[in-house]
């Protein structure tokens, strides 16, 4: 089945350093992929859909500037978190659409990003 | 290795009850969240389970069996808003979601 990976899995980070997340589609190509914020036991905020080759497309409230997003290749989208601040702390999830299935209802999600900003 | 299964596509009829089920087998557990998904739409949080038992909220109840690796979600009175993608995600050790590819549900009137 389709897989999502990221890296890192957790990372720590002093308050005003910039953190970079990589969302991987490791055996399919995904022209999208979609970044969330998720809160203990709530239900995943979609921040930003990315597109490849293309800027991406940020939810209402979410800072395009503070939250840099990149989708350099079919298989790739990067989400840096810049000058990040304890607030920002928190479950960071991608997922992918399957550009050869053509199904695109089924997003694949990654295993998560926890993020501690101190 | 870490997988999780679950079906692909159910149907079931509005009004009544469907259970939509789980397998997984993972490194360590941190517990078992489902979700909701409209075509379109983030995923909703519907429930999480860390201990044994079945929690009941509202038309959705979970159920969790730690020592089979299973989980299963019920529906009750089933609506035709209720025809959507339910995801099935467990937690690790290291608190890494595997999740299921997903149970599109299918109302029929």
């Amino acid at each position: 089945g389709a897989v999502v990976s990221q890296h890192p899995s957790r990372v720590i980070c002093k308050s005003g350093t910039s953190v970079k997340i990589e969302c991987r589609s490791l055996d399919f190509q995904a022209t999208t992929m979609f970044w969330y914020r998720q809160f203990p036991k709530q239900s995943l905020m979609l921040m930003a859909t990315s597109n490849e080759g293309s800027k991406a497309t940020y939810e209402q409230g979410v800072e395009k500037d503070k939250f840099l997003i990149n989708h350099a290749s079919l298989t790739l989208s990067t989400l840096t978190v810049t000058s990040a601040h304890p607030e920002d702390s928190s479950f960071y999830i991608c997922s992918a659409r399957d550009l050869v299935s053509g199904d695109t209802d089924t997003q694949y999600f990654g295993p998560g990003t926890r993020l501690t900003v101190l | 290795g870490q997988n999780i299964d679950q079906p692909t596509e159910m149907t079931a009829t509005e009004g009544a009850i469907v259970q939509i089920n789980c397998t997984y087998q993972t490194s360590g557990f941190n517990g078992l969240f489902w979700y909701q998904q409209h075509a379109g739409e983030a995923p909703t949080f519907l429930s999480y389970n860390v201990l044994d038992g079945l929690e009941e909220k509202g038309r959705f109840s979970s159920f969790l069996s730690r020592s089979k690796g299973y989980s299963y979600l019920l529906l009750k009175e089933l609506q035709m808003k209720d025809s959507a993608s339910y995801l099935c995600a467990a937690m690790d050790s290291n608190y890494q979601l595997i999740w299921g590819a997903g149970t599109k549900l299918i109302i029929k009137p």
